[in-house]
């Protein structure tokens, strides 16, 4: 089954304690994204990966790090996290040859509270 | 940050009847956009991929529209059902992986 897997799906943290979210496809995409969304507002795309080793920063990247050494792996580190940084994050994948005309898949979601 | 406004924020509308919103966003060097439905605890997903000025796209009683001249998307729903339900967003795909969505559409459908 084509999916985007995430986990946790649920923590809850300390401010200071660095934690990983991890991603993985599965449908050999090219392209992925992580995304975090806060009430009222849509998704904000903090970074997103054209392949392996290519990554560029998104509109909201501040307090995040990521990085691609697998085609399937697209892991989102936060250092030192914050309160603010409390959301839901998601994970995407997309093929760079439908990139225009096929749309992303999204893994179920992770709910980082940051205390 | 290119804005993608979407509007209404929210709508109710009764059972049976149909709505529009729309998703307004830069027309200059436009790629794609895309929209998604997401519904409460699950996963946003894919409805329609819109690349060309003068698409019309339908999925059942769904269908979208797209101006990229004027840079506005319209999404309609004849015949609201309350599985409708959701949160509907739309995407501005950039060439390269960027995209950049709007702050979504909640429609609540009342029986």
């Amino acid at each position: 089954e084509a999916q985007v897997t995430q986990n946790p799906r649920y923590l809850i943290t300390v401010t200071g304690k660095k934690l990983t979210v991890t991603c993985s496809q599965n449908m050999n995409h090219e392209y992925m994204s992580w995304y975090r969304q806060d009430p009222g507002l849509g998704l904000r795309q903090i970074y997103y990966s054209m392949n392996v080793e290519v990554t560029d920063k998104g509109d909201v990247p501040e307090g995040y790090k990521v990085s691609r050494k697998e085609k399937r792996n697209f892991p989102l580190i936060l250092e030192s996290p914050s309160p603010n940084q409390t959301s839901l994050y998601f994970c995407a994948s997309s093929s760079k040859t439908g990139v225009r005309t096929d749309t992303q898949y999204f893994g179920p979601g992770t709910r980082l509270t940051v205390l | 940050i290119l804005n993608v406004e979407q509007s209404p924020q929210s709508l109710h509308v009764q059972e049976g009847d149909s709505t529009n919103f729309t998703c307004s966003f830069p027309s200059s060097n436009f790629y794609a956009l895309h929209w998604y439905r997401w519904e409460t605890a699950k996963s946003p997903e894919a409805l329609f991929v819109m690349t060309l000025n003068g698409d019309e796209k339908k999925k059942g009683r769904i269908s979208a529209t797209l101006n990229t001249k004027e840079g506005y998307s319209y999404l309609y729903i004849k015949g609201s059902q309350p599985e409708d339900s959701a949160t509907y967003l739309c995407a501005r795909i950039h060439n390269a992986g960027k995209s950049t969505f709007g702050d979504g559409t909640t429609l609540t459908v009342k029986p």
